[in-house]
């Protein structure tokens, strides 16, 4: 069946840092892929997403591109700040389940 | 706007008793609905899905059971709660593109 598979964590970093999280993924057809975030004691938000192969998503300074012959989805930015403290969470939907599966998630840890 | 609305926030229960979990999503239209569940230290787990009014896809063989009785609304429910069902549950009403997540209810079954 679909899945997801993120690297495992925690991550921990000094401000500042390059962050690379690794995503990959098993679907069949083309899935749309996202990156979630959660913030301590909160519920999940949106952090960026692509829907076909070669996109770029990006917001707050996180990038991701869509890596189909790779079948991966991996998490970038330049420099974390302790604000980026969170659970990261990869997930893929596809059309044809229509429903939103997500990896295990990974703690990220920044700090001064 | 859509707004998605999940409660309690917090929950101590002791084990044998029943749970109902409750969420209603405002501003959209049979929207796909999601419980999933996420134990302390581990991902993120699918219960139920839900398409349409009375449609529930149990993911996962567990002793919770899940009911929309309307199309706005999702419940989870169970009879007798374990030890193991504590954690932390997200409600999740999603488009094609993006989902929404409610507040999440703590549930700690003692």
């Amino acid at each position: 069946g679909d899945s997801v598979t993120q690297m495992e964590g925690p991550v921990t970093l000094s401000e500042e840092a390059f962050l690379t999280i690794n995503c990959t993924y098993t679907a069949t057809g083309y899935p749309s892929l996202f990156w979630y975030v959660q913030y301590p004691g909160e519920g999940l938000q949106l952090l960026l997403k692509a829907t076909k192969a070669d996109d770029k998503g990006s917001n707050k300074g996180f990038e991701a591109t869509y890596r189909k012959e790779t079948t991966s989805f991996h998490l970038e930015k330049g420099s974390v700040q302790v604000s980026d403290s969170a659970v990261y969470f990869c997930a893929l939907r596809t059309g044809g389940y229509n429903k939103l599966i997500f990896g295990a998630g990974t703690r990220l840890a920044v700090h001064p | 706007s859509q707004t998605i609305h999940q409660w309690p926030a917090t929950l101590v229960q002791p084990v044998g008793s029943p749970l109902s979990l409750e969420c209603t999503v405002e501003g959209t239209s049979n929207p796909n609905l999601y419980w999933y569940r996420q134990a302390a230290g581990r991902g993120l787990q699918l219960l139920f899905y839900s398409v349409g009014i009375g449609q529930i896809s149990s993911e996962v063989p567990q002793n919770l059971s899940a009911s929309r009785p309307q199309d706005r609304q999702f419940i989870l429910s169970s009879k007798k709660l374990l030890l193991s069902d504590s954690g932390f549950y997200l409600c999740a009403w999603d488009t094609v593109t993006e989902a929404f997540f409610g507040q999440g209810t703590r549930l700690t079954v003692v």
